[in-house]
């Protein structure tokens, strides 16, 4: 089945370095691709999504100068967090679209914790 | 805009009960339902699919029914064991979208 690879598992950096978190899909070409932000007990918030070869659309709230995407192919997707600070801490998710309409399932990547001191 | 309601929202039973998990969706043009697990520092593992046309998919101990009319959605686990201890997600894409929208996940321990 479809596959999707994210890395680093987990970051832990001081406050002030940007982060740059990988989300690959390994045997399929993701034309768009979803990053997410999951505080503690609660769900999964989409921050922006990203399709390749163009710029990402980001949600309400969320800062595009904060938190860069970067799809410049159809298997990698890469989102950096500039100047991170301790309320960047949060898990990150990211998933692709296999590109059949939601006829198949969506896949995810197994997301990456950030601790920012 | 599409709000998608789990309850319980935590769920504490002992191994061998037979559970069902509940999923309501506000706006019945859905696309397809998803349902998810996800353990503990995880992404989410995809569960079972159920498109719009669908009333129920079945994989092994799950069983997962779909009743767009009303908004619900159902996940049934026979026989649970403590190997299926984690926190169960439901998606709907809707129709037009093709992002799909979350309910906050029902948190299942399932002890010895």
């Amino acid at each position: 089945g479809a596959v999707v690879s994210q890395h680093p598992s987990w970051v832990i950096c001081k406050s002030g370095t940007s982060v740059k978190i990988e989300c690959r899909s390994l045997d399929f070409q993701a034309t768009t691709m979803f990053w997410y932000r999951q505080f503690p007990k609660q769900s999964l918030m989409l921050m922006a999504t990203s399709n390749e070869g163009s710029k990402a659309t980001y949600e309400q709230g969320v800062e595009k100068d904060k938190f860069l995407i970067n799809h410049a192919s159809l298997t990698l997707s890469t989102l950096t967090v500039t100047s991170a600070h301790p309320e960047d801490s949060s898990f990150y998710i990211c998933s692709a679209d296999t590109g059949t309409g939601g006829l198949q399932p969506q896949h995810f990547g197994d997301g990456t914790r950030l601790s920012i001191l | 805009k599409q709000e998608v309601t789990q309850i319980p929202a935590a769920l504490s039973v002992p191994e061998g009960e037979n559970l069902v998990l509940n999923c309501s969706f506000t706006d019945s043009a859905i696309y397809n339902l998803q349902w998810f697990r996800q353990d503990p520092g995880k992404g989410l593992t995809s569960l079972l699919l159920i498109q719009s046309s669908q009333r129920e998919q079945t994989s092994g101990r799950l069983n997962a029914s779909l009743d767009k009319s009303s908004g619900r959605s159902t996940l049934y686990i026979a026989a649970s064991q403590p190997g299926d201890s984690a926190t169960y997600l439901c998606a709907v894409l809707s129709g037009g979208s093709y992002i799909p929208t979350f309910g906050r996940g029902t948190s299942l321990i399932v002890h010895p």
